[in-house]
């Protein structure tokens, strides 16, 4: 009975590095989600997937963000050349389907801090 | 621009305190609407939600909340708070046929023992 899991917990990488972010949704869940938190701040969409369709990436920040997912399986997110403005708590959910009427589970999320 | 408002940023109550905590919306036409909690230490997970019929939806643990759509409004109450609510509540919006969710900025709440 596993929820949403996200890999690394905490990742500490230093400007310019580029960071990769792991998603595992619950199994079956067509549907995944990726937000970012910054300190005190709402969450922030990213990017979403819905089973084999084109991703909706409208809201990714800059072109040094991108995601993949394999089917329905596993996600990453990967950060390009690392700003400081970065920093964030990365936030994973997934649902049965897209339509609001089922609900997202969220992961744990991934800490990162760019130093 | 299309956001979603949550006014208060700390409330710290005593227990047995009536909870109302504030969020307004600007996006026009059909919305889905949300309040999520996370709890210290634990993951984001779903309060209540509202998508049609009976403007007053119940949650989990005692929570209600009201949609208000000439207010463009859907505050989350609580009649007598305990110490276990102690958390921190996130107001989401998701445009009908649309895969955005938007998230208000959240509430910290402190329940006093």
């Amino acid at each position: 009975g596993a929820g949403v899991s996200q890999s690394p917990s905490n990742k500490v990488t230093e400007k310019g590095k580029d960071v990769e972010l792991r998603c595992d949704p619950i199994s079956g869940h067509t549907a995944l989600y990726w937000y970012r938190q910054r300190l005190g701040q709402g969450l922030e969409f990213l990017i979403y997937f819905q089973g084999n369709s084109a991703p909706d990436k409208s809201g990714l920040p800059s072109d040094r963000f991108s995601a993949e997912r394999t089917g329905e399986s596993v996600s990453t997110l990967t950060i390009q050349r690392t700003q400081q403005e970065d920093s964030a708590v990365y936030l994973c959910a997934s649902s049965l389907m897209t339509s609001g009427l089922y609900e997202q589970y969220f992961g744990p999320g991934t800490r990162l801090t760019v130093t | 621009a299309q956001s979603v408002s949550q006014h208060n940023h700390h409330v710290i109550l005593s227990e047995a305190a009536s909870l109302e905590l504030g969020c307004n919306y600007s996006y026009g036409g059909t919305v889905n609407l949300f309040w999520y909690v996370q709890y210290p230490g634990q993951h984001l997970q779903l309060l209540l939600k509202y998508f049609s019929g009976d403007p007053l939806v119940k949650g989990i643990k005692g929570f209600e909340a009201e949609f208000i759509k000439s207010k463009f409004s859907f505050n989350l109450r609580k009649p007598s708070v305990q110490w276990s609510d102690t958390a921190e509540y996130f107001c989401a919006v998701k445009v009908y046929n649309n895969n955005d969710m938007r998230f208000g900025a959240g509430t910290r709440l402190t329940v006093k023992p």
